[in-house]
């Protein structure tokens, strides 16, 4: 049982480049998200989305765009990448229902130079 | 607003010796709790949760927290600490978006635990 695979791991981007960091789950959880992680600030939500073909901002969603195809990928998006968006980035996912857990992804560690 | 806050960024104890790391939280409606710990370029691994029933929540690897309502507390505690406990922890508080109709998560900033010999 894979859980919440996130692709590649590392990646090295210059100013305004462009890229897609992939995210994948197979438990068939409704509700998947995406967090990055600064030095010291804990997780802050990016996008969320409930299902197939819904996704809404987070609290930091800009330079940032997703989507949902599927019920089990969800990728982001960074279209002009900057140095701002250096960080470590989390996809989640979680059951429909109240307060369930979230199970995350190994983590994708951007640098933008 | 929810908010969660963490009252140590850094903690050092000794192998062997107690654990506590402290959490306090502000939250409108019935919570639900839990501490994620993340080890060195790792993702994020649920320790343990609290959703209302006991109080005093039972985890992985030895932790326990206790939930109390009137401190708006829910601080970590192992009894004996190991070196492979050694990682950061956070401290999250779930509640469901009844506009957005998802779970928010809001995370604390961590605490680091180191483990001396």
């Amino acid at each position: 049982n894979a859980g919440v695979t996130q692709t590649p791991k590392f990646r090295i981007l210059k100013i305004g480049q462009s890229m897609t960091l992939q995210c994948a789950q197979d438990m068939n959880h409704n509700y998947m998200y995406w967090y990055r992680q600064d030095p010291g600030m804990g997780l802050k939500l990016i996008y969320y989305s409930v299902g197939a073909g819904i996704t809404d901002k987070g609290e930091v969603p800009n330079g940032y765009n997703v989507s949902r195809s599927t019920t089990e990928d969800f990728p982001l998006r960074l279209e002009l990448a900057a140095p701002s968006q250096t960080s470590v980035y989390f996809c989640a996912s979680s059951p429909q229902g109240r307060n369930t857990e979230a199970f995350f992804g190994q983590g994708t560690r951007l640098t933008v130079v | 607003a929810q908010s969660v806050t963490q009252l140590d960024s850094h903690v050092s104890v000794s192998e062997g010796t107690p654990v506590l790391l402290r959490c306090n939280y502000s939250s409108s409606y019935s919570p639900s709790l839990f501490w994620y710990v993340q080890h060195p370029n790792k993702g994020l691994q649920l320790l343990l949760k609290y959703t209302s029933a006991a109080t005093l929540v039972k985890g992985i690897n030895g932790f326990e927290a206790e939930f109390k309502k009137s401190e708006t507390s829910f601080h970590l505690t192992k009894p004996s600490a190991h070196m492979s406990d050694a990682a950061e922890y956070f401290c999250v508080v779930s509640e469901q978006s009844w506009t957005g109709g998802y779970n928010k998560l809001i995370f604390g900033a961590g605490t680091r635990l180191a483990v001396h010999p």
